[in-house]
């Protein structure tokens, strides 16, 4: 099955610098590639996804980059804001059968922001 | 996107009983997955479940201890059975809202003691 690896497990950051989060997946028939934001005592969020046809996708101060050939995709987050701290989570999707799209997902990155 | 209600938001149980969570969705959908994440570590898929058909489990996930229901379109039920304090998780339910779009619940915090 697919495993996503997913670096670093911890990241520290000043307020308006920027954080870059890095995955790589192991089945190259993944083609759904979603990053989502938990927040304590939440659920995850979508915060941005990519498919396997598109190389870059970006929404305001997050982009995310894939590189189908090495099979990774990253995260950035630039102008970072205090808000921004949380626990980031990439994951890696197929269809495995039907409309069914299963998630794989990395293991997080605790993103602190210091103000 | 859909808004997924789950119940309850946190519990603390005994050992050795069962605890039944509830997930409603506002819209229709046609798949439902159920999700366990230990504490400090990511998401784990336990099932995946479909209206009027049983809950296909994941490796290392049995029925037996994870009965699911799936009664209609809107609304899935896991129940954790037997529990013991390895079973102290966050547990979320999700559902794909479009092509490999998911959207969850905001988790159910069980602590067994």
């Amino acid at each position: 099955g697919e495993n996503v690896e997913q670096h670093p497990s911890t990241l520290s950051v000043q307020e308006g610098d920027s954080a870059v989060i890095k995955c790589t997946y192991s089945d190259s028939a993944s083609n759904y590639f979603p990053w989502y934001k938990q927040e304590l005592g939440k659920g995850p969020q979508l915060i941005i996804d990519i498919r396997s046809n598109v190389g870059e996708k970006k929404d305001q101060r997050i982009a995310v980059t894939l590189n189908k050939t090495a099979k990774h995709f990253s995260l950035h987050i630039t102008e970072t804001q205090p808000e921004d701290s949380a626990v980031y989570f990439c994951a890696a999707s197929m269809n495995s059968g039907g409309s069914n799209y299963k998630l794989t997902f990395g293991k997080g990155t605790l993103l602190t922001v210091n103000p | 996107s859909a808004v997924i209600s789950q119940k309850p938001s946190r519990d603390i149980c005994q050992r050795g009983t069962s605890l039944t969570i509830q997930c409603q969705v506002d819209s229709q959908v046609t798949m439902m997955f159920w999700y366990r994440q230990q504490p400090g570590q990511s998401l784990t898929l336990i099932a995946t479940a479909n209206q009027g058909s049983e809950a296909t489990y994941e490796s290392g996930f049995v029925i037996d201890k994870f009965p699911i229901s799936r009664p209609n379109l809107t609304f899935s039920t896991l129940t954790v059975s037997n529990m013991s304090p390895e079973d102290s998780s966050i547990y979320l339910c999700s559902v794909e809202v479009g092509t490999g779009l998911h959207t969850f619940g905001s988790g159910t915090r069980l602590t067994v003691v």
